[in-house]
């Protein structure tokens, strides 16, 4: 198995423009977590989903982040506009039973919004 | 809200040592506990997941355990070699709020 892919691996953009970071899961695993990871606040979870839909958006930071899981393999976090305090890497992990199951997560997606 | 704690923040041991790193969290409604570890750059890499029906799991030369009613978990790291030089942090999932929590991590660092 490939593991967790996530792309790209890194991603410098202007302030104010659009991101997209993009996941694909484990094959089989039926939950998707983003986090966000910065030395000032460690690892923060952002969103997760199981099956597809998201349960709980609730460390998602403003209205400006939005993710999205259409379908079991790919998962997108879109931030819009970009802010240099969302300078950050942000990882996607996978599991197979939300609650339950053991965590993997992808290479990260280190983000700098200049 | 669940807190997780890990103490010591960073840890410096002469190869060949065994050491215990420590992980605390505040709600005891937990499903599971999970230590990873981190190299520089790198994502996390899982090492050890314990359900919370469990007491230990052991993995080569790691050992974790689990008190879940004192909201306790160590990590026990035996003969440390240079290569074991990471950040490890534990993660709870817990009952309440129905999502991993993690702690802020150890950085150790083997001495040749």
């Amino acid at each position: 198995d490939a593991g967790v892919i996530q792309s790209p691996r890194h991603e410098v953009t202007e302030m104010g423009q659009e991101v997209t970071l993009r996941c694909k899961p484990i094959s089989g695993h039926n939950s998707l977590f983003w986090y966000r990871q910065t030395m000032m606040r460690g690892l923060e979870l952002l969103i997760y989903f199981n099956n597809n839909v998201p349960i709980d958006d609730s460390g998602m930071p403003e209205d400006r982040f939005s993710a999205k899981m259409p379908n079991a393999s790919f998962s997108t976090l879109k931030i819009q506009p970009s802010e240099p305090r969302d300078s950050a890497v942000y990882f996607c992990a996978s599991s197979w039973v939300a609650g339950g199951g053991e965590q993997y997560f992808g290479p990260g997606t280190r983000l700098t919004v200049t | 809200k669940q807190e997780v704690t890990q103490i010591p923040a960073a840890l410096s041991v002469p190869e060949g040592e065994n050491l215990v790193l420590n992980c605390s969290f505040t709600d005891s409604a937990i499903y599971n506990l999970q230590w990873f570890r981190q190299d520089p750059g790198k994502g996390l890499t899982s090492l050890l997941l314990i359900q919370s029906s469990q007491r230990e799991q052991t993995s080569g030369r790691l050992n974790a355990s689990l008190d879940k009613s004192s909201g306790r978990s160590t990590l026990y790291i035996a003969a440390s070699q240079p290569g074991d030089s990471a950040t490890y942090l534990c993660a709870v999932f817990s009952n309440t709020g129905n999502q991993f929590y993690f702690g802020t991590g150890t950085s150790l660092t083997v001495i040749p």
